[in-house]
This record gives structure tokens, C-alpha cells and sequence, in this order.
């Protein structure tokens, strides 16, 4: 069965410095795989995806992540955090094969500080 | 992207009754899901409902606690039966149009506590 692993419950980051939220996915193929935030009291919002084709994708809000097949990972980075940044980031996998939905890892809480 | 809303918000019952989930999208989608999000842990998903066929549930989540109606294209209900305070989560509904390169969007959730 697919897993995900996110190792970092929690991260703490200065306001302004870089970040790096690490996941790692356990599956025979190359899955779909996902980004979502989480702001306390909200629904999830998806901040970005890989599907195929360029391994550095691209997201809102200043997010990028990239894809490293060897590694089966899918890393979440943004070069400067902001204070509004802070929330539950969860990333995901889908098997891509027919009839699947999306497995979750457990989260990484981002606290920023000042 | 799709709007989903969920009512109610949030909750407080009291052990043993039931609670319904309403989740409204404003546009048509075959795919709806349920997932739990238990304190401090991810998502779960519970079952997946398409729209003119029985729900479908995932391991460790049966009919009789969770039933759940698809009875169009834009809504479904999730009740959560003869509750006990292990059942105290977040219930959310979510989405996606198709199976291939599609995105699965997500509720705002609904916040149940169980006394």
C-alpha cells in the first residue's frame, strides 16, 4: 500500500528565512503528488501539484516543490516565509491507477517566528 | 475551482445521538468524498459517494455509523450515528471532476466535538 511521510511534526522558521518541508512517498510508480495548507479553522487549500513533465513545480503564494524520483520524495520550499505562512501543511499521493484518491502524510505545523 | 460549503460549521453533541453533514458545491461533480481528520492527524478518508450508486466505504468505516446520501450532482450528507466522544473531529468534504490530471478540492470542514 502507498504511504506518505512527512518525519517534521513541527518546524519553526524566522519570519523571512527559508523553508523546507520534507515528504516522502512509498510506491511502486511515480504517483500524482500534492501540496495542501491547512490555516487553523479552514478547509484545505491545494498549493501545488505534480503530475508529469518538469520536476520543479511551481505553486501559489510563493511555494514551489520539487519532485526527485530517486530520492521518492517531494519537498515543499519558499525562499522567504512569511508571518501568514504559518499553518499545517500536509502532502499527498494519488496511485494514478484507475479507481484512487488521495493518501495523506500527517502534517508538518509551521510556526513562524518574529 | 469548485466552492464547497459544509453546514454545520461546528458542533457539541452529546453521546449517543447523531449528527448530519450537509456539503453543497455549486457545480455539478460525479466524485464526492468524506475524510476525518482526528485530532492532531491527517485525513482519512471514510467513503467515496458518486452520485447514483451506493457509497463506497474504505476500511474501518461501515454504513451503519456513517451513512451517507448522494441524492444529486451538487449535494451530499454525511451522519455521524450513536456517537461517542472518539468520534469528536474534523468531517470534511471534498471533490474532484475526473480521475486523470484533475485536482480534489476540499470543504471548509466541520468541526464536531462529542461530549
Amino acid at each position: 500500500a502507498q504511504s506518505v511521510t512527512q518525519p517534521d511534526i513541527h518546524i519553526t522558521v524566522s519570519e523571512g528565512a527559508s523553508l523546507e518541508l520534507r515528504c516522502n512517498y512509498s510506491y511502486g510508480a511515480t504517483p500524482y503528488l500534492f501540496w495542501y495548507v491547512q490555516s487553523p479553522g479552514q478547509g484545505l487549500q491545494l498549493l501545488l501539484k505534480y503530475f508529469s513533465g518538469d520536476t520543479l513545480v511551481q505553486g501559489i503564494k510563493g511555494f514551489e516543490a520539487e519532485f526527485k524520483r530517486s530520492q521518492s520524495s517531494f519537498n515543499l520550499r519558499k525562499p522567504s516565509v512569511h508571518w501568514s505562512d504559518a499553518a499545517e501543511y500536509f502532502c499527498a499521493v494519488d496511485m494514478n491507477s484507475g479507481y484512487s484518491t488521495l493518501t495523506f502524510g500527517k502534517g508538518t505545523m509551521l510556526l513562524v517566528s518574529p | 475551482s469548485a466552492v464547497i460549503s459544509q453546514k454545520p460549521s461546528r458542533d457539541i453533541c452529546q453521546r449517543g445521538t447523531s449528527l448530519t453533514i450537509q456539503c453543497q458545491v455549486d457545480s455539478q461533480v460525479t466524485m464526492m468524498f468524506w475524510y476525518r481528520q482526528q485530532p492532531g492527524q491527517s485525513l482519512t478518508l471514510i467513503a467515496t459517494a458518486n452520485q447514483g450508486s451506493e457509497a463506497t466505504y474504505e476500511s474501518g468505516f461501515v454504513i451503519d455509523k456513517f451513512p451517507i446520501s448522494r441524492p444529486n450532482l451538487t449535494f451530499s450528507t454525511l451522519t455521524v450515528s450513536n456517537m461517542s466522544p472518539e468520534d469528536s473531529s474534523i468531517y470534511l468534504c471534498s471533490l474532484r471532476s475526473g480521475w486523470v490530471n484533475n485536482e480534489q478540492f476540499f470543504g471548509p470542514g466541520t468541526r464536531l466535538t462529542v461530549l
